[in-house]
This record gives structure tokens, sequence and C-alpha cells, in this order.
């Protein structure tokens, strides 16, 4: 069966700090894609970035950072020098490659990040 | 841009009430999805829908139907509303591709249901 887990339910940090975000997934598929969405407080869910499980690059954009590794069945979110409106919950999510299913996701329980200045 | 819309962002019903959720997409996108959303459980499926009239069943469909007679148009229906029912419910929609790629889901802005 396909899960994720974040074992983070809240975390605060003060402006400006570094903060890391963990998710662990299972799955049984070879193939299979990974995302992380952001929900700020308006409630709308926000696509951040999508990765396939053939490409173990880690990627950068702006501040965000991702690290896959499947290695540990982990892709890992990082926002550097984090800013107020960083403030959301955050929600990793994995999907099976060949979607019967039309490519359902499977969604974390959310960790809600709270940066304070 | 995509653009989800959902006709209310909050909604009080009473308990046995039938109740209707609407979203709407501008995309030309395939797929459609129910979610529910409440606090610790993270997002659970209810239905999704790959093509008009056609509708599959999420994780939770117990005590919701839905609709879907236009490719843009997907309906969350509740036959007889009851307290447990109380959550956020957000509809998404996703463009498909072919197996070889998956795409996104695209989320609208959510309606905060109160059953009484």
């Amino acid at each position: 069966a396909q899960k994720v887990t974040q074992a983070q339910t809240e975390i605060s940090v003060v402006e400006k700090e570094d903060v890391t975000l963990d998710c662990v997934y299972e799955t049984r598929d070879t193939t299979y894609y990974l995302f992380w969405y952001k929900q700020p407080p308006s409630g709308e869910l926000v696509f951040l970035i999508r990765r396939n499980s053939f490409d173990e690059q880690n990627e950068i954009s702006g501040r965000y950072s991702w690290n896959f590794q499947k290695s540990t069945s982990s892709f890992n979110f990082t926002i550097t020098a984090s800013q107020v409106v960083d403030s959301a919950v955050y929600f990793c999510a994995l999907s099976d490659y060949y979607g019967g299913s039309q490519g359902n996701l499977i969604f974390g329980k959310g960790t809600k990040l709270s940066v304070k200045p | 841009d995509v653009k989800v819309t959902q006709s209310s962002r909050y909604l009080v019903k009473r308990t046995g009430e039938k109740v209707f959720l609407e979203c709407v997409q501008d995309m030309d996108h395939e797929n459609m999805f129910w979610y529910r959303q409440d606090p610790g459980l993270g997002l659970r499926l209810i239905y999704f829908s790959y093509d008009v009239k056609m509708k599959e069943k999420g994780d939770i469909p117990e005590g919701y139907s839905v609709s879907r007679e236009k490719k843009e148009r997907f309906s969350l229906i509740l036959e007889s509303a009851s307290t447990n029912q109380t959550s956020m419910y957000l509809c998404a929609s996703s463009p498909y591709r072919g197996q070889e790629y998956y795409n996104e889901q695209f989320f609208g802005p959510g309606t905060r249901l109160t059953v009484l």
C-alpha cells in the first residue's frame, strides 16, 4: 500500500532561519511521482514541485530546495532564510506512475510551519 | 492560469438537508477530484472523475455522491447531511496526457461546510 508520512506536525521558527520539512513515503511501485503543496491560511493548495522517481537530482528554486533520496524513501523540503509569508501548511504527496487510477494523490497529513518575525 | 472555482467559501446546513457543492474548472481538464480535509487527517479522496459521466470512488465515498454532466463541472452531493460531514471540501482538476506522464492537480479555494 502507498503511504506518505510527515512526522512533523508543527514547526515554529524565527524569520531568516532555515527549516527542513521531512517526508517519507512507502510504495511498491518502481515508478512514481512525488509532490509538495503549500496551503496558506487562505486555504487554497498551491503546487510547488513534482518529481518523478527516475530523477534523483536535487532541485533548487529560489529559497526552496528539495532533496530526493530513493535509498531512504525520502523527499525533504528545505526553506532557506524563512520569511513570515512562508507560514502555511505544507503537504507531501505520492502518486503511482501508471494510473489506472488516473493519478490519484496520496497525501501526508501535513506540517504546519509558523515563521515568526 | 488554471482556475478552479467552488461555488461557496462557507456554507451552513442543517442535518438531513441535501447539499450540493459545485466545482468548475476552465482549463479543459479531463480529471476532477473531490477531497475533504480534516485536522490531523490531511486530505482524503472522496470521489474522482476522469471523463464526463464517469466517476470512481475514492477512499471515503460513504454518504456522498457526485455528478459530472459537463467536462468543466464536477458536483459533490451530500444526500442527507450529517454533523460528521462538517469539514473543508476541496475540489481539484488535472489534465491527462497519457500514462507516461503525470500532471499535478490544481485546487480550488475550498468550501468550509458546517452541518448543524
